[in-house]
């Protein structure tokens, strides 16, 4: 059964960038689309962006100026990269395995961005 | 960017009764729609995908219909665990978009 899970920072002080790792187990990188998605307090998801196993990826608009997502399937990991962050960046990060819907997914680091 | 609307916001239902919420695209997203159930502190879990089938483990009493641009999912009788927020999300275009969400809530 595969599952995920983030780690990464919970604090981040604006202008700063978030990296965030998302952990692969029980399961290989090698097919799928690998997704990070985030839900800012009390509001809907956004989908950040995603990345192939292949290494090629897709970004949100909104969002594409700032972000990078990268992989390595040797640790079987993939990652997120968000620049200049600001306090609408605040928000519970979650990565997902997308296909015809995103499932599984791992259960969210929430990461705050503040002085 | 592809705009769902989800109705109604909030359904107040009790234990046993039907519940149907709907969703509409700003497009045409054929049939490219799945639905996501959201209860506090958890992550999403995927309920349908491609409007109708149900993902693994998902009991029978969750269905999903619709095609083009009206969605609708139906839980037949709902039981304690089914009060949460619900999601759709479109995967017709980029970027991947979710509605805005309904939540079910105990009457």
């Amino acid at each position: 059964q595969v599952q995920l899970q983030e780690s990464g920072p919970g604090l981040v002080k604006p202008s700063e960038a978030l990296s965030l790792t998302c952990t692969v187990s029980g399961g290989s990188l090698s097919t799928f689309y690998w997704t990070w998605i985030r839900q800012p307090p009390g509001k809907g998801l956004e989908c950040i962006g995603y990345i192939y196993y292949s290494g090629s990826t897709n970004y949100n608009p909104s969002l594409k100026s700032r972000v990078t997502i990268s992989v390595d399937t040797s640790k079987n990991q993939f990652y997120l990269r968000l620049n200049s962050m600001t306090p609408a960046d605040t928000a519970v990060y979650y990565c997902a395995r997308g296909s015809a819907g995103f499932d599984p997914w791992g259960q969210g680091i929430p990461v705050t961005v503040s002085s | 960017e592809i705009l769902l609307t989800q109705s109604p916001a909030t359904l107040s239902l009790s234990p046993g009764e039907r519940a149907t919420l709907s969703c509409r695209a700003s497009q045409s997203i054929a049939t490219f729609l799945a639905w996501y159930q959201q209860k506090p502190g958890q992550a999403p879990r995927l309920l349908i995908y491609d409007v109708s089938h149900r993902a693994t483990g998902i009991p029978p009493r969750f269905s999903g219909s619709g095609s083009g641009t009206d969605f609708s999912l139906t839980i037949s009788s709902l039981e304690p665990e089914d009060f949460a927020v619900y999601y759709c999300q479109q995967r017709s275009n980029w970027p991947l978009t979710f509605g805005g969400g309904t939540k079910v809530e105990i009457k």
